[in-house]
């Protein structure tokens, strides 16, 4: 089945630095790769999601890319803002079973002030 | 309305105890999921309904029961538990099972003395 490895568990940037997060999935028939953001007390937020057909999409400041050749997606965060500190977690998605997302272990994002 | 709500937001149930947790969407959905998530974890997923049959059981102890009333309800039975169930249950719905982004709602968070 899938697996989802994500890097890095933990991740501390100045404000108005950039943020990255990576993550690599193990099966090639995966398409759907979404992000979510979860704030304390809060359930998931979908933030921004990318399909196998397309290599980069961007939304205001936080941008998706995708190697599927490397199967290695990656979530850019710029100018990073106080109320961007959470805990983010990347997923994948087999095209033959879309509804079972497989999650990636989390990154908690702190933004220093 | 992009939004999932669910009741209680807090729950303290006793081993004995029966309860149930209430999810809803206006959103014309015809999918609905039931997640567990402990403690810095991402969520695990327990059931999903697709057009108000269970499509997907992932090996769930049968003291959780789910119930899909009709396409904007999505109820979990639960009967029994063990205090290692104590966790937060995320309802989450898309439009359709398959490869749709899922919507999450806030959550219940479960005690089990």
């Amino acid at each position: 089945g899938e697996n989802v490895e994500q890097h890095p568990s933990t991740l501390s940037v100045q404000e108005g630095d950039s943020a990255v997060i990576k993550c690599t999935y193990s099966d090639s028939a995966s398409n759907y790769f979404p992000w979510y953001k979860q704030e304390l007390g809060k359930g998931p937020q979908l933030i921004i999601d990318i399909r196998s057909n397309v290599g980069e999409k961007k939304d205001q400041r936080i941008a998706v890319t995708l190697n599927k050749t490397a199967k290695h997606f990656s979530l850019h965060i710029t100018e990073t803002q106080p109320e961007d500190s959470a805990v983010y977690f990347c997923a994948a998605a087999p095209y033959s079973s879309a509804s079972k997302i497989i999650f990636g272990s989390g990154t908690r994002l702190s933004i220093r002030p | 309305d992009t939004e999932v709500t669910q009741t209680p937001k807090h729950l303290v149930m006793g081993m004995t105890n029966k309860k149930s947790l209430k999810c809803e969407q206006h959103m014309g959905h015809r999918a609905m999921y039931w997640y567990k998530q402990k403690a810095k974890k991402p969520p695990e997923l327990m059931f999903v309904y697709s057009y108000e049959k269970l499509s997907i059981n992932e090996s769930v102890p049968s003291r959780f029961s789910p119930e899909c009333p009709n396409s904007s309800l999505l109820n979990l039975h639960l009967h029994a538990l063990q205090p290692e169930d104590s966790a937060l249950y995320l309802c989450a719905s898309s439009r359709q099972e398959m490869g749709d982004e899922q919507y999450f709602g806030p959550g219940t968070r479960l005690t089990v003395t």
